[in-house]
């Protein structure tokens, strides 16, 4: 998983609570986003960084909030959890220098909202 | 809004045989590019073909790219049951800064 790690791993919690999930990489690449995978909808993206506090929002970001304060680590927050945030949630970075900006993916945390 | 779309959703054959998987997508690109993912596991890259070129292989994988068409193909040639998963195929769009847009993905069965 090209030195990317996610935590948790799993995690069920209530409505209305808020959630934080962690990725770390090792190799301090630039470019770090985040996922959620969904059956009948792929793979859609959250939010996205490109540096140190630079963070801009993908497709679906209502609901979700990101902080960037360490190259190697990209938290992603829901804010005030929904059952529709129920999902498997994805991170993955781009390798510095590759103008291809391909992907290398974290293992996922798999998030219930009950 | 999804910038690849995957074709077909599913398709299942018999080991040995070749799979066809098409991917058509809306705006111009940098490149696309292919990835698998197996049950419960993270996306893995797998190829890419850049916007000028038509055609690339890569062991038992051959993509093509047809500008025009604004669409691509990924063919896995003599197939193993070991190339069970979903396959998904993601656009660089020009001007989307870094970002890629995934299709929803093909899942494919090898039958032993």
């Amino acid at each position: 998983d090209a030195g990317i790690t996610q935590s948790p791993r799993h995690k069920v919690t209530e409505t209305g609570t808020p959630v934080t999930l962690r990725c770390h990489q090792t190799e301090n690449h630039r470019y770090m986003y985040w996922y959620r995978q969904d059956p009948g909808h792929g793979l859609r993206l959250i939010h996205y960084s490109y540096g140190v506090k630079d963070t801009d929002k993908g497709e679906v970001s209502d609901g979700y909030s990101v902080s960037r304060s360490k190259t190697e680590d990209f938290l992603l927050t829901l804010e005030s959890a929904t059952s529709s945030q129920t999902s498997v949630y994805f991170c993955a970075i781009s390798v510095d220098g590759l103008s291809s900006y391909e992907q290398y993916f974290g293992p996922g945390t798999r998030l219930t909202v009950t | 809004s999804q910038q690849g779309e995957e074709d077909p959703q599913a398709l299942s054959i018999q080991e040995g045989e070749n799979a066809t998987m098409n991917c058509s997508y809306k705006t111009s690109i940098n490149n696309l590019q292919w990835y698998r993912q197996n049950s419960g596991r993270g996306l893995v890259h797998l190829i890419l073909i850049r916007s000028n070129e038509r055609e690339k292989h890569s062991g038992r994988l051959r993509v093509t790219l047809d500008t025009s068409k604004k669409s691509s193909s990924l063919l896995i040639t003599a197939s193993r049951a070991a190339d069970t998963a979903s396959y998904f195929c993601a656009t660089d769009a020009t001007g989307a800064n870094s970002k890629l847009t995934f299709g929803k993905g093909i899942t494919l069965s090898v039958r032993p």
